[in-house]
């Protein structure tokens, strides 16, 4: 069996100022780890993966997260946060034997000036 | 080219109508997938395909119609749909089905339905 928990619904930070967005896991088999992306009435879009290669994982627009397997982490950070990254985050674990992946229930993230 | 497109865009029709939603990709992908997503939440899995055969129906009901024409193209056809079905239709596709080796599903912007 495989789960996934958002830890935070919402997450507010000032531009400039670095993000956290925290995702923990349950799998059964070695996971493969997402974190993606919506904009507001737009298509989700890949940021990074996890795929039992490297723990650090570089994404897109300066994002990264690191796979911790003895606390089942995934957590996504950037050292300093744009408006334009005020959206929602998803987590996304998948597994071996399981052909659905299973979402986060997401976290939006909001960016004051 | 790593696009998923979808049409319409947005979409509004009655509950008695018929309607399609449309969804092409050209990465040569094998697996294809519809998702619905109301505001706020994640998307939730309606449908799988790969090679072109249905392999995943989570259990939607049947005024939801799936067809997978050929390798690039998944359409959705809509049959007196109700109120409570209007939200953000996505597609996605990957190499092979998500799951085995980790593939990364690719989404398209999605259409969004409003049922009147």
């Amino acid at each position: 069996a495989q789960s996934v928990t958002q830890l935070d619904s919402h997450v507010s930070v000032s531009e400039g100022t670095p993000v956290l967005l925290r995702c923990n896991y349950s799998s059964s088999y070695s996971p493969s780890l997402f974190w993606y992306v919506q904009h507001p009435n737009k298509g989700l879009q890949l940021l990074l993966k996890y795929t039992s290669a490297a723990t650090l994982v570089k994404g897109i627009n300066g994002f990264e997260a690191e796979f911790k397997k003895s606390e089942t982490s995934f957590h996504l950070t950037k050292p300093s946060a744009h408006m334009s990254d005020a959206a929602e985050y998803f987590c996304v674990v998948s597994q071996g034997g399981s052909y659905i992946p299973t979402f986060g229930r997401g976290t939006s993230l909001i960016v004051h000036p | 080219d790593t696009e998923v497109t979808q049409t319409p865009k947005h979409l509004v029709m009655g509950m008695t109508n018929k309607k399609s939603l449309k969804c092409e990709q050209h990465m040569g992908h094998r697996a294809m997938y519809w998702y619905k997503q109301k505001a706020k939440k994640p998307p939730e899995l309606m449908f799988v395909y790969s090679y072109e055969k249905l392999s995943i129906n989570e259990s939607v009901p049947s005024r939801f119609s799936p067809e997978c024409p050929n390798s690039s193209l998944l359409n959705l056809h809509l049959h007196a749909l109700q109120p409570e079905d209007s939200a953000l239709y996505l597609c996605a596709s990957s190499q092979a089905l998500a799951g085995a080796g980790g593939e990364t599903q690719y989404f398209g912007p999605g259409t969004r339905l409003l049922v009147l």
